[in-house]
């Protein structure tokens, strides 16, 4: 079942400009991690961030974490043509229990 | 391998046949997930091996689904008797342990005629 939502579920944005999409889910998590997935390919995980953590980096991409709210966001910065793919966001409860739950997902479109 | 290897690709088949996927997990990884992703539902987990614990099979949809998992390695999704709302992309992933993230297959599209 979907965890919960993403927003906005398609984003168009020219090349060099900055896109952020969130995330927001319904019960305690222990991590949420976010996806990349390519036209018709597997996903390829981006970043993890655990549930005691507010920020997170990785190159052009900084994701956040507000626990209190539900919430989630990832920004891609100076984005590229190749950056155009559907995101997911996925949190796992932890206590055993690390199959993920997926969020619907935002299209992301860079023009060149 | 390098990664998570799922075969076949591609799968097509009559709707009432039984078809089998399989799941090559990275090398060392003791927990296995099957994950679907279809048009109307968006990604679900299906089942989940880790170690020599029991499976979580709490996400198959019915009692036509199973899997397995040999040796804790290759991991087997097995369908039967399907239905056309069985097509989706059926997908596999692995990780190291606990907190760790989960790497993924390319998955196995299958098509139901």
């Amino acid at each position: 079942s979907q965890q919960g939502e993403e927003d906005p579920q398609a984003l168009s944005i020219q090349e060099g400009e900055n896109a952020t999409m969130n995330c927001s889910y319904k019960t305690s998590i222990n991590n949420l991690q976010w996806y990349r997935q390519n036209s018709g390919r597997g996903l390829v995980h981006l970043i993890l961030i655990r549930s005691n953590e507010r920020e997170k980096h990785s190159g052009r991409l900084r994701v956040t974490l507000d626990t209190s709210k539900k919430s989630s966001s990832l920004l891609i910065t100076a984005s590229r043509a190749a950056d155009t793919a559907s995101y997911f966001c996925a949190t796992d409860k932890g206590s055993n229990d690390y199959k993920l739950s997926f969020g619907a997902g935002t299209t992301v479109t860079v023009r060149a | 391998g390098a990664g998570v290897s799922q075969s076949p690709s591609n799968k097509v088949t009559e709707k009432g046949k039984d078809v089998e996927l399989r799941c090559d997990p990275i090398s060392g990884h003791t927990a296995l997930y099957w994950y679907r992703q279809s048009l109307g539902q968006g990604l679900e987990f299906l089942i989940y091996f880790q170690g020599n614990s029991a499976p979580d099979k709490s996400g198959l949809p019915s009692d036509r689904f199973s899997a397995e998992r040999t040796g804790g390695s290759v991991s087997t999704l097995t369908i039967q008797r399907t239905q056309q709302e069985d097509s989706a992309v059926y997908l596999c992933a692995s990780h190291r342990g606990p907190g760790q993230p989960q790497h993924f297959g390319d998955g196995t599209r299958l098509s139901i005629l």
